[in-house]
Order: C-alpha cells, then sequence, then structure tokens
C-alpha cells in the first residue's frame, strides 16, 4: 500500500530557530511537494521537487527551503522559524505521467512560540 | 491562473441526507480533476477523480460528474453517514506539464446522528 510517512506529528519550536520537517515515501515517486495548510485558506504550496536535487518554488517559498538528497526523502527547511509559520505542513508525492492522484502524509502541526 | 471555487463551509446534514458540495473551476485545456477527503487529524486521501469531460468519478457512495460545459465537478450523496464528517477538497491539475494541483479552500461537513 502507498505510505508517505512524516517525521513528527505535533513540533514545538523556538522564534529563531531552524527547523527541519522530513518526509518519506516507499512508492519510488518521482515528484514531491510540501504544503501547509491554513483554516480558510487551504493548502498552499510551498516547494515541489520533480527528482533528486532538483525543486521549483510554489506559491509561498517565502522563508522555507528545501533539500532532496535521495528520491525517497524530501526535506522542508525554515532557515529562521517565526510564529507565522504556524502551521499544519502536508507532504505528498505522487508518480510521474497520466492522472496520477498524489498521496499525503498525516501531517505535522508546527507550532513556533 | 488556474483556480477552484468551493462553496463555503460548514455544512451540517443529519444522517440519510443527500449532500451537495460544489466546486467549480477555471483553467486552459482540460484539466484532470479530483476530490480528497481529510478526516480529523489526518491527511488527505483521494476520494475519486475524473480525467475528461462527461467522466463520473465515484467512491464509497460519492458521486461527482466532470462538467465542461459549466466547468464544475460537484460532489454528490445520496445518504450521508456520521462517518462522513471530515473536510473535502476540490483540486484540479492542468493538462501537460507541471504536476502541481490546485485546490479549492475545503468544505467542513458534520453529519449529525
Amino acid at each position: 500500500d502507498v505510505k508517505v510517512t512524516q517525521s513528527s506529528r505535533y513540533l514545538v519550536k523556538r522564534t529563531g530557530e531552524k527547523v527541519f520537517l522530513e518526509c518519506v515515501q516507499d512508492m519510488d515517486h518521482e515528484n514531491m511537494f510540501w504544503y501547509r495548510q491554513d483554516p480558510g485558506l487551504g493548502l498552499r504550496l510551498i516547494y515541489f521537487s520533480y527528482d533528486v536535487k532538483m525543486k521549483e518554488k510554489g506559491d509561498i517559498p517565502e522563508g522555507y527551503s528545501v533539500s532532496r538528497e535521495k528520491k525517497e526523502r524530501f526535506s522542508l527547511i525554515l532557515e529562521s522559524a517565526s510564529t507565522n509559520q504556524t502551521s499544519m505542513y502536508l507532504c505528498a508525492s505522487t508518480k510521474i505521467g497520466g492522472h496520477q492522484p498524489q498521496h499525503f502524509g498525516d501531517g505535522t502541526r508546527l507550532s513556533i512560540l | 491562473g488556474d483556480s477552484v471555487t468551493q462553496m463555503e463551509g460548514p455544512v451540517t446534514l443529519s444522517e440519510e441526507a443527500f449532500l451537495t458540495i460544489n466546486c467549480t473551476y477555471t483553467a486552459t485545456g482540460y484539466p484532470s480533476l479530483f476530490w480528497y477527503v481529510q478526516y480529523p487529524g489526518e491527511g488527505l486521501q483521494l476520494l475519486l477523480k475524473a480525467t475528461k469531460a462527461d467522466d463520473k468519478g465515484s467512491n464509497k457512495g460519492f458521486e461527482a460528474t466532470y462538467r465542461k460545459e459549466t466547468t464544475s465537478f460537484h460532489l454528490e450523496k445520496g445518504s450521508v453517514q456520521v462517518s462522513d464528517s471530515a473536510v473535502y477538497f476540490c483540486a484540479l491539475r492542468t493538462q501537460g506539464g507541471s504536476e502541481k494541483l490546485v485546490f479549492g479552500k475545503g468544505t467542513k461537513l458534520t453529519v449529525n446522528p
């Protein structure tokens, strides 16, 4: 069965810290995505990656960076966390081509104090 | 740019009531259309999809028909259950090129016994 695993369900960090959110998929998918989900705003794409070491900015990349050193792992990095980055973060992956749906992890609820 | 508009929530129904959640889209060409569901505390799961005009996606008693002439993909279920309480997201993937999804803002459904 398809599995996208996010390393933490809940995370609390302090303003100014460097924060790493990890995501691993076991389906050999080429594409991986990071979204944030906020009430009333739905899902907004932060970054996505279509191959190892490849990345593209989404709609709201400011304050974030990503890393994809291996095909199965996609990391989201908050360089210097701020309170307005408190949110639910969702990782997803999909196979390239066709009408493939995205498969999501369970999310990480991040609080920045 | 491409966009998805969903009816505003929240929606509250009694068990066995009929459900409609409206979704309209703006996109060039022939996008693929999806409905995702998010149960409390979980990530998004694909509920159903349609890839061309007049296609009907169906799953777990839910249905949605891809209407090119009205650019709509309304979600329906004839008799809802308490277990259907969740947030529902309409999404599109543009034809060709990027694997990105564009999401609506989500509609929260609560079904009371």
